[in-house]
């Protein structure tokens, strides 16, 4: 099993539409949570941290789940730079080591 | 942006030749790291390094190695690459001091290595 899934997607939406997706993680002793946003050919880059209580930046929130062991990502008013495979991204056995999901492809259109 | 600069961009080679890749900072982080990318996979650990001279290695370490002798710089080295090396590279720091939290890692732009 791997330590954090997500669903590919991808996920195409018009603007201004909300998009939410989830991603699941297997280590129930993982303490920090994370989205990246990866644009194509490109390195990935902090979104935002993941907190308990859930958290807002902007239009995006994400929501911490533990005792189903998931986060989720909401987008809400999806602007067409908002395309991006976005990677759910979890601390392992150590907090310096992370696991990554293979990413949701979001696809806003015009 | 964090200051990471990954050396060489890009890299076509030929399978049995050796292979340097050079990660270079300037935000003095403590950990650094390598991963590769391929699709349906995500990023996965190749080797990472706790400090100068401390490494260790990641979930796919076979047929890698690396070296870290000074705080800014961190090589990971193919002894003789193969085509299943042929992916994207990239370095990752983290641990700032002053009380930034040591796991938000940051990225380098990649390398994108062929193997033939």
């Amino acid at each position: 099993r791997k330590e954090v899934e997500q669903d590919p997607g991808p996920f195409n939406v018009p603007e201004g539409a909300t998009v939410a997706f989830n991603c699941t993680y297997s280590n129930s002793a993982s303490q920090s949570f994370f989205w990246y946003r990866q644009d194509c050919r490109k390195e990935p880059k902090l979104l935002m941290s993941v907190y308990s209580s859930g958290n807002e930046d902007g239009r995006f929130t994400a929501q911490l789940n533990r005792a189903s062991q998931y986060i989720s990502l909401l987008i809400r008013d999806s602007k067409l730079s908002d395309s991006a495979t976005y990677l759910c991204v979890v601390n392992g056995d150590y907090d310096y080591k992370l696991s990554f999901g293979a990413g949701t492809t979001v696809t806003v259109r015009a | 942006d964090a200051g990471i600069t990954q050396s060489p961009r890009h890299k076509v080679t030929e399978t049995g030749t050796p292979v340097t890749l050079r990660c270079h900072q300037t935000e003095n982080h403590r950990y650094m790291y390598w991963y590769r990318q391929d699709p349906g996979h995500g990023l996965r650990l190749i080797h990472y390094s706790y400090g100068v001279k401390d490494t260790d290695k990641g979930e796919v370490s076979d047929g890698y190695s690396v070296s870290r002798s000074k705080t800014e710089d961190f090589l990971l080295t193919l002894e003789s690459a193969t085509s299943s090396q042929t992916s994207v590279y990239f370095c990752a720091i983290s641990g700032a001091s002053g009380g930034t939290s040591t796991d938000t890692q940051y990225f380098g732009p990649g390398t994108r290595l062929t193997v033939l």
